[in-house]
């Protein structure tokens, strides 16, 4: 049982590249999420998918687009990189949006340079 | 808005000490309340939570209250380990779980 697992690890993109970063989870959980992490800023929600085939933005979604691919894959797609869009980024995934608890990927470290 | 203010940190200790993390929250309404606790390289994991004023959390010898007076979710253990140095998040939740998260307290502990 692997939990969140999220590829990559680390990335460097220039100034207007695009890419996507993977999320997938095995715990069979119906709602998905993506936050980035700033120092100084805490963990803020981009977007979130509360069951399969919905998505929905979160406090900062400007410059992302989502896609709940099956239950168990969200992905995050940055369409022209920014260096404001340097960040840790997170996937997390709970069984439902009245559950409580929220299991966390290990993140993906990216810089836009 | 909703909100939540952690103290500064890094949180300096030695083996043993006393440990309190503060925080405290604005909020519309009666959130419920969680910490989180991040270790070197990871992700972030539920420490414990309260949903309602007067509860008090507790997990690994890790403990906070709810409380609605001062709006505050303290958090407190009795003695800390060196393998408790990790980055600590107060958190509520808004409804539909979408947690608002402080800025997060650095705990190092020394042997």
């Amino acid at each position: 049982n692997a939990g969140v697992t999220q590829t990559p690890k680390f990335q460097v993109l220039k100034t207007g590249q695009s890419m996507t970063l993977q999320c997938a989870q095995d715990m069979n959980h119906n709602s998905m999420y993506w936050y980035r992490q700033d120092p100084g800023m805490g963990l803020r929600l981009i977007y979130y998918s509360a069951s399969e085939g919905t998505t929905d933005k979160g406090e900062v979604p400007n410059g992302y687009n989502v896609s709940r691919l099956n239950k168990r894959e969200f992905s995050l797609r940055l369409e022209s990189a920014a260096p404001s869009q340097t960040s840790v980024y997170f996937c997390a995934s709970s069984f439902s949006q009245e559950t409580y608890e929220q299991y966390f990927g290990p993140g993906t470290r990216l810089t836009v340079t | 808005g909703n909100s939540v203010t952690q103290m500064e940190g890094p949180v300096t200790l030695s083996e043993e000490a006393f440990l309190t993390i503060n925080c405290t929250y604005t909020a519309t309404g009666y959130p419920s309340l969680f910490w989180y606790v991040q270790y070197p390289g990871e992700g972030l994991q539920l420490l414990l939570k309260a949903t309602k004023a007067d509860d008090k959390g507790s997990n690994k010898g890790f403990e906070a209250t709810y409380r609605k007076e001062t709006t505050s979710f303290h958090l407190e253990k009795g003695s800390v380990q060196v393998s408790d140095s990790a980055v600590y998040f107060c958190a509520l939740n808004t409804g539909f779980q979408k947690l608002v998260f402080g800025t997060g307290t650095r705990l190092l502990v020394s042997p």
